[in-house]
């Protein structure tokens, strides 16, 4: 989607290794959020951010971890993936405004073996 | 808190005929709500968007949605369904008391029948 990217798209990884996934926007937006899509559970906020260096937690955050040290760039750790991880990351934007919608990334699918 | 649900997890109809898919929302405050498609292996992109404007609120593709405050409701309809509709669809809200985060319905499926 125009302005917003997230790489990697497709990532394989083993059991007990720290994983980064990329969200970068160039909308220069404030709020930015990290999702995860599993089947049967729509998606589900994992952490986001509404400004520099400041995030907060989502509803299924264990196990995750974020940075913003950039406008421009959301960062999501899994800092030691398990197979329950194993699922498509979401990034999202705001828009600027009281009713803005919200612009999300391609996806990255994670695979944890 | 806001919440959102979809109250059919696939819908199936056949091509020509009209489509609904159901959602009901609960918010404390005046919400924002927004219908996303997702076609397979594909991301999520915006059909439309109430932000308590006018209640009928028409978008892409031939949707078109009505806030019921009443009713809490903002059902996804469309006169003539495609082939092209197949998809999973989401209802999203989000308001003041939430932060404006968005908060997903758990998705309908939609089945399109030649």
């Amino acid at each position: 989607d125009a302005g917003i990217t997230q790489s990697p798209r497709h990532k394989v990884t083993e059991t007990g290794t720290p994983v980064t996934l990329r969200c970068h926007q160039t909308e220069n937006h404030r709020y930015m959020y990290w999702y995860r899509q599993d089947p049967g559970h729509g998606l589900r906020l994992i952490h986001y951010s509404y400004g520099v260096k400041d995030t907060d937690k989502g509803e299924v955050s264990d196990g995750y971890s974020v940075s913003r040290s950039k406008t421009e760039d959301f960062l999501l750790t899994l800092e030691s993936a398990t197979s329950s991880q194993t699922s498509v990351y979401f990034c999202a934007i705001r828009g600027q405004g009281e009713g803005s919608g919200y612009t999300f990334g391609s996806g990255t699918r994670l695979t944890v073996v | 808190a806001q919440s959102v649900t979809q109250l059919d997890s696939h819908v199936s109809v056949s091509e020509g005929t009209p489509v609904l898919l159901r959602c009901n929302y609960s918010s404390s405050y005046s919400p924002s709500l927004f219908w996303y498609v997702q076609h397979p292996n594909k991301g999520l992109q915006l059909l439309l968007k109430y932000t308590s404007a006018a209640t009928l609120v028409k978008g892409i593709n031939g949707f078109e949605a009505e806030f019921k405050k009443s009713e809490t409701s903002f059902h996804l309809t469309k006169p003539s369904a495609h082939m092209s509709d197949a998809a999973e669809y989401f209802c999203v809200v989000s308001d003041k008391g939430g932060s404006y985060i968005p908060t997903f319905g758990r998705g309908t499926s939609l089945i399109v029948h030649p």
